[in-house]
């Protein structure tokens, strides 16, 4: 079936712009999550959304970066004002939350380059 | 604060050995963890995982091992091939919102 899809793959955009980065998750999850993924490092958490339960925001570095999930289905990951440490890759990745399983299911990813 | 970590960077190893890739963490409250494998240009596949009342779990061609005293986690794979060569991420569950806390990855290759 399909997994998780991103777009767009690679966005360069200038310092100063703001950028939409966009999730479909699979069909069925209920749980969305966005990370960060800076070159060479770790997958850096931002957000996780949960049904209609309130978004954790815990890991949004600045009030530049929200997200929002529209119907429970696509989310969007917005960055206002990009700076260039705001480069990375964007990873989404959706989790079916009944029966146990903790596993997340990430899309490709978007490689941001921020001039 | 808690972290996940891993022991080395990179592991160089010859086609058809075994590898064991390591992994440290230092949060006892997780109960769950998880080995996910990323090629260049692709978002992190999931390898196998493993709950905190196991200390083994055996899939195709990998085994995970968990040693809840020394806070260690470790990744093997049998007859390691060219198509293994990727980073390997170990990432733990400690219950709050199911997040993932990732390791820094290490790099795997594979000599022909």
């Amino acid at each position: 079936g399909a997994g998780v899809s991103q777009s767009p793959s690679n966005k360069v955009t200038e310092k100063g712009k703001d950028v939409e980065l966009r999730c479909d998750p699979i069909s069925g999850h209920t749980a969305l999550y966005w990370y960060r993924q800076s070159l060479g490092q770790g997958l850096e958490f931002l957000i996780y959304f949960q049904g209609n339960s309130a978004p954790d925001k815990s890991g949004l570095p600045s009030d530049r970066f929200s997200a929002e999930r529209t119907g429970g289905s696509v989310s969007t990951l917005t960055i206002q004002r990009t700076q260039q440490e705001d480069s990375a890759v964007y990873l989404c990745a959706s989790r079916k939350t009944s029966g146990g399983s903790y596993e997340q299911y990430f899309g490709p990813g978007t490689r941001l380059t921020v001039t | 604060g808690e972290s996940v970590g891993l022991h080395l960077p990179t592991l160089s190893v010859q086609e058809g050995d075994n590898s064991i890739i390591n992994c440290a963490y230092s949060n006892s409250a997780s109960d769950y963890f998880i080995w996910y494998k990323q090629e260049s240009g692709k978002g992190p596949q999931f390898i196998i995982d493993i709950r905190s009342n196991m200390d083994k779990r055996q899939g195709k061609r990998v085994t995970v091992l968990l040693n809840k005293t020394v806070k260690h986690l470790s990744l093997q794979i049998a007859a390691t091939q060219p198509g293994d060569s990727a980073v390997y991420f170990c990432a733990e569950n400690t219950g709050a919102n199911s997040k993932l806390t990732f390791g820094k990855g290490i790099t795997l290759s594979v000599r022909p």
